[in-house]
């Protein structure tokens, strides 16, 4: 069965340091989404993607995060100086159709910022 | 916000008995989707219930809408210990696309 996959699962990085989470979304889905779960707390949006572009964002990510599809597959999460409060659960998920159908989601990639 | 509320946040029931979890949301909606999450892993889809529907059954789960008060309810009959997990409900807004998820109820089945 069709997964999302996500990469690393688990990432210790300091404060102030870049961070890449990587994620392959199923091969024909077209909307790409991440989220993230501070640890046992909701589920938080932070951007939507699609057509190689953003499609909505919400309050927290801010000019620290950026997305990139670098090509046909990959779609990654870039933090660019990390901050203690980004540690969480960072969770991709992609789905076929536009806002209304059923979100794939990944295993996660746990950040821990020290 | 439209991030939907569960109610209760956790609930512990015996193997065999029916768990209910209920939530509310404060917008207009397209649909409603329920997720079930284990712990430390992704989430993953159980259900969806357009708006202009108003119960939808899959196997033991059985998923209820009422827009007017805004609010849903999953209901798992017959509940197992692999039951255990922790319950989402998601919405749409009704424009854009993205899902909001709520703040989840936790799900003990002792066996």
């Amino acid at each position: 069965e069709p997964e999302v996959t996500q990469t690393p699962s688990h990432q210790v990085t300091q404060m102030g340091q870049e961070v890449i989470l990587r994620c392959v979304p199923i091969s024909n889905h077209l909307y790409f989404y991440w989220y993230r779960q501070i640890l046992g707390q909701k589920v938080e949006f932070l951007v939507s993607f699609y057509n190689n572009e953003i499609s909505e964002k919400s309050e927290i990510f801010d000019d620290q995060f950026s997305v990139e599809r670098p090509d046909g597959s990959n779609f990654t999460l870039k933090i660019r100086s990390t901050k203690l409060e980004d540690s969480a659960m960072y969770f991709c998920a992609s789905s076929v159709t536009w806002g209304h159908g059923e979100l794939f989601f990944g295993e996660g990639s746990r950040l821990t910022v020290l | 916000s439209q991030q939907g509320e569960e109610d209760p946040q956790a609930l512990s029931i015996q193997e065999g008995e029916n768990a209910t979890m209920n939530c509310s949301y404060k917008t207009s909606i397209n649909n409603l989707q329920w997720y079930r999450q284990n712990s430390g892993r992704g989430l993953v889809h159980l259900i969806l219930i357009r708006s202009n529907e108003r119960e939808k059954h899959s196997g033991r789960l059985r998923v209820t809408l009422d827009t007017s008060k805004k609010s849903s309810s999953l209901l798992i009959t017959a509940s197992r210990a692999a039951d255990t997990a922790s319950y989402f409900c998601a919405t749409d807004a009704n424009t854009g696309n993205q899902f909001y998820f709520g703040t989840g109820t936790s799900l003990t089945v002792i066996p």
